[in-house]
């Protein structure tokens, strides 16, 4: 029982170059949501996904965009990697209702040189 | 959504009860008050979530006054290891943007 997967755990990327950061979980929760955490700040939420089939913008969504494929997985890419996109990326999922609350990933590594 | 303000650092010792007080004046009848455990290079725990009066588990409590307008975070009897960030968060808790702020960093000292 893996709960919240995220991969890669680490990537080095150019300026310009894209990439897909994958999230996968197992524990059938039917919200998902995509964070950016930089060195000494607090999370900052760039998409979610309330139930499957439906995705909303954050509070930072400029320069990435998102799938919901299935109930399981949530992907976010970046299209065109700027510098400023160097991060540490946090998956979450959240089941809903009384007693809940959100269940995170280990995170993915991100520089984008 | 309703804004939460906490202190930004705190220093504690080993053995000492710590309090973390969190205020979210707006605070909408629906919505619940979560608490999360971050430590370096992990993403965040769930530590204690309650809707209003006292709630206990084996790691903290949470007090939470009739208006519902601030929540303490009550972690006792530190030790070196609860060095973390810690979050407070208040939502409905389904499918909502919900927004962390810039946490608590708690420091337990020997």
């Amino acid at each position: 029982n893996a709960g919240v997967t995220q991969t890669p755990k680490f990537q080095v990327l150019k300026t310009g170059q894209s990439m897909t950061l994958q999230c996968a979980q197992d524990m059938n929760h039917n919200s998902m949501y995509w964070y950016r955490q930089d060195p000494g700040m607090g999370l900052r939420l760039i998409y979610y996904s309330a139930s499957e089939g439906t995705t909303d913008k954050g509070e930072v969504p400029n320069g990435y965009n998102v799938s919901r494929l299935n109930k399981r997985e949530f992907s976010l890419r970046l299209e065109s990697a700027a510098p400023s996109q160097t991060s540490v990326y946090f998956c979450a999922t959240l089941r809903g209702g009384e007693a809940n609350a959100q269940h995170f990933g280990d995170g993915t590594r991100l520089s984008i040189l | 959504l309703a804004k939460t303000t906490q202190p930004i650092s705190m220093d504690s010792y080993e053995g000492q009860e710590v309090n973390i007080t969190c205020s979210h004046n707006n605070i909408a009848t629906n919505d619940y008050i979560t608490w999360y455990q971050q430590f370096p290079s992990q993403g965040p725990r769930f530590i204690i979530q309650g809707y209003k009066t006292k709630v206990t588990n084996e790691v903290a409590s949470l007090f939470i006054p009739a208006d519902r307008k601030s929540s303490t975070l009550s972690l006792p009897r530190v030790s070196l290891s609860d060095t973390a960030v810690y979050y407070c968060l208040v939502g409905i808790n389904y499918g909502q943007n919900f927004v962390f702020g810039p946490g608590t960093r708690l420091s337990v000292l020997p």
